[in-house]
């Protein structure tokens, strides 16, 4: 069965400080991979989605970058985190032709 | 673009009593439709889905959702709520075949009291 990991689960920078959320994905391959956040009283706002190795697409300009260095590994960074950054992200894949999204635990980013 | 309305911040219910959680959304073609739940303290779940066919579909521990194409509604229902319903509800909609992008709504938290 498919299992998807994403680290570290909570996460206090300051700051300027810059930023590696990892995500990796076991038991499927070529799937989509995204990066949403979680802002309180928001909703979940699709930052980046990859449909395969070294391609990204970004929805909202914002201090934050993605990459897909692997089939099944997707990392969000930042250089220089600002307060705005902090939130609740969250790795997600999907496979095949039936949309259905699946998430990761999560991660708690606190700038400070 | 398309835009998913959850009409409700929080609901307070007690035990037993009958939910339901409105969703509406503003894509007028082909929609996939999508209930996630997150417990507090858990990861975001799957609760249901709406691709095609029968427009009442059920889902994990007593839920279900009904597509009203018509008022572009997918509204989620229990007819008895417990204890471990406490959570965050999110309606969900991605424009078929090819979209890359699944839009959610604001959420809903749950709470019932015992």
């Amino acid at each position: 069965s498919q299992t998807i990991h994403q680290w570290p689960a909570t996460l206090v920078q300051p700051v300027g400080s810059p930023l590696s959320l990892e995500c990796t994905v076991e038991g499927t391959s070529n799937p989509n991979l995204y990066w949403y956040r979680q802002a309180a009283g928001r909703g979940l706002q699709l930052l980046f989605y990859s449909v395969g190795i070294g391609q990204i697409s970004s929805e909202v300009p914002q201090n934050l970058s993605a990459s897909r260095p692997q089939d099944r590994q997707f990392i969000l960074s930042s250089k220089k985190l600002l307060l705005s950054d902090s939130g609740f992200y969250l790795c997600a894949w999907q496979t095949g032709s039936r949309n259905t999204i699946y998430f990761g635990e999560g991660s708690w980013l606190t700038v400070v | 673009a398309q835009s998913v309305s959850q009409h409700n911040h929080h609901v307070i219910l007690s035990e037993a009593a009958s939910l339901e959680l409105g969703c509406n959304y503003s894509y007028g073609g082909t929609v996939n439709l999508f209930w996630y739940v997150q417990y507090p303290g858990q990861h975001l779940q799957l609760l249901l889905k709406y691709f095609s066919g029968d427009p009442l579909v059920k889902g994990i521990k007593g839920f279900e959702a009904e597509f009203i194409k018509s008022k572009f509604s997918f509204n989620l229902r229990k007819p008895s709520v417990q204890w471990s319903d406490t959570a965050e509800y999110f309606c969900a909609v991605n424009s078929g075949a090819g979209s890359y992008q699944l839009t959610f709504g604001k959420g809903t938290k749950l709470s019932v009291i015992p």
